[in-house]
């Protein structure tokens, strides 16, 4: 059973420019989730996408935005890069149940940020 | 906002000794989660535990729920270098809706030298 897909692993842009981070769930999981990890704050979520709709956001400037496809794969996009963007970008997948609540997470997309 | 705080931030220790990870919130969690993560990869999980009291095993690794759901433990059993990781607690808020979102510790990077 394959697992998180996330690319690309490595990325370096400059200030102001964008970027565009995919993400590829294990099959049958159906909720897809961001998150941002830095050295200095941890896992910081940014949202979640489950049928096509963003259920959740986190506290992130709208620069940050997100979109979820019918097949499950997601895609999110940061506008405008900052020095303060650099960061690991992990994507992770879910079952849909309740009781757990259990990530899969990919191997992450290293953004640096010139 | 619902935190995990997560002690010790940094531990380093020698083969064959035993430690303990501690994770503490003022706040209920339905389940709770602990993850390793190497540098370079997304975090992996090791154990979710549900119920109030809960203790897993885990080959050398023992995992405990607090009773009231706001806490938990990992307790390690002469750890070895290949235990050498960030290991992250991670909560389900009570009564969310999510089922992706949820709060991390801010980490705890263990290193067992030989």
């Amino acid at each position: 059973k394959a697992g998180v897909t996330q690319t690309p692993r490595y990325l370096i842009k400059t200030r102001g420019q964008q970027v565009t981070l995919s993400c590829s769930p294990i099959s049958g999981h159906r909720s897809v989730s961001w998150y941002q990890q830095t050295p200095g704050q941890g896992l910081q979520f940014l949202f979640e996408y489950f049928s096509e709709t963003q259920r959740n956001k986190g506290n992130f400037p709208g620069r940050f935005s997100g979109r979820q496809f019918s097949n499950s794969r997601s895609e999110m996009n940061v506008s405008t890069l900052e020095l303060g963007d650099s960061a690991l970008y992990l994507c992770a997948s879910s079952l849909v149940l309740r009781s757990t609540g259990e990530l899969f997470f990919g191997e992450g997309s290293r953004l640096t940020v010139l | 906002t619902q935190l995990l705080e997560q002690s010790p931030q940094f531990l380093s220790i020698q083969e064959g000794e035993n430690l303990t990870v501690y994770c503490n919130s003022s706040s209920v969690f339905s389940s709770l989660q602990w993850y390793r993560q190497e540098p370079g990869e997304g975090p992996v999980l090791l154990v979710t535990v549900v119920t109030g009291g809960e203790v897993k095993k885990l080959k050398r690794l023992t995992f405990q729920f607090g009773d009231a759901r706001k806490d938990s433990s990992l307790h390690i059993t002469a750890a070895q270098p290949g235990d050498t990781g960030l290991y992250l607690c991670a909560g389900d808020p009570a009564g969310g809706t999510s089922y992706g979102k949820l709060t991390f510790g801010q980490g705890t990077i263990l290193t067992v030298h030989p």
